[in-house]
């Protein structure tokens, strides 16, 4: 079984332009996160989407969204970057269903590393 | 991440034991977790338990769990050079759907 995929691996953007990062959970997971890894601040939640909803989302500002597909496909975006976006973007898949009491492993991509000059 | 507190380095001989500390926000419905992380890769799932438990063992991993002190170890058997990486506690509530983590343990292993 494929892990999650995350592409791209790496990219370099210029302050002010904006990215799209994507994000192929495991076959039959439905639920997708993503975080933003940064040496400052950790591990930080960005947001969860689970059938094409959103269902929880982080303290990040606006220019930070996402979206997902019916088939669970997710992308982030970044608009007007900003230097203190560098950092490794990892998205994270489950098989979670609707009722979050119920545990459910999150298994992590390889990661998209921005560099935003 | 603040919510959920780690050690930040810990240096351990190659055959001996590792032992790994975390404490955390809630005790009374939370998923916890421990993932590791090598240079360059992604977070890789180590194991998890539930609040109500105590204990649990998975082949070289031991984790404890103290629920009046809100204090979770991960424990290495037999640590070895493979073992040296980044090491994540994280927690997640029983009606939420992220995960809080710490801010992770740098484990060095020295022959």
């Amino acid at each position: 079984k494929a892990g999650v995929t995350q592409t791209p691996r790496y990219l370099i953007k210029t302050r002010g332009q904006q990215v799209t990062l994507s994000c192929s959970p495991i076959s039959g997971h439905r639920s997708v996160s993503w975080y933003q890894q940064t040496p400052g601040q950790g591990l930080q939640f960005l947001f969860e989407y689970f059938s094409e909803t959103q269902r929880n989302k982080g303290n990040f500002p606006g220019r930070f969204s996402g979206r997902q597909f019916s088939n669970s496909r997710s992308e982030m975006n970044v608009s007007t970057l900003e230097l203190g976006d560098s950092a490794l973007y990892l998205c994270a898949s489950s098989s979670q269903s609707d009722r979050a009491w119920q545990n459910t492993e999150a298994f992590f991509g390889q990661g998209t590393r921005l560099t935003v000059v | 991440g603040e919510d959920v507190e780690q050690s930040l380095f810990l240096s351990v001989r190659e055959g001996d034991s590792s032992v790994i500390n975390c404490t955390y926000t809630d005790s009374s419905s939370t998923y916890l977790y421990w993932y590791k992380q090598e240079p360059g890769a992604g977070l890789q799932l180590l194991t998890y338990i539930f609040s109500n438990m105590d204990m649990k063992q998975d082949q070289r991993l031991t984790v404890l769990l103290n629920k009046k002190d809100k204090h979770l170890s991960l424990r290495i058997a037999d640590t070895q050079t493979g073992d040296s990486a980044i090491y994540f506690c994280a927690e997640r509530f029983s009606n939420d759907y992220k995960l809080s983590f710490g801010a992770g343990t740098t484990v060095t292993v020295r022959a």
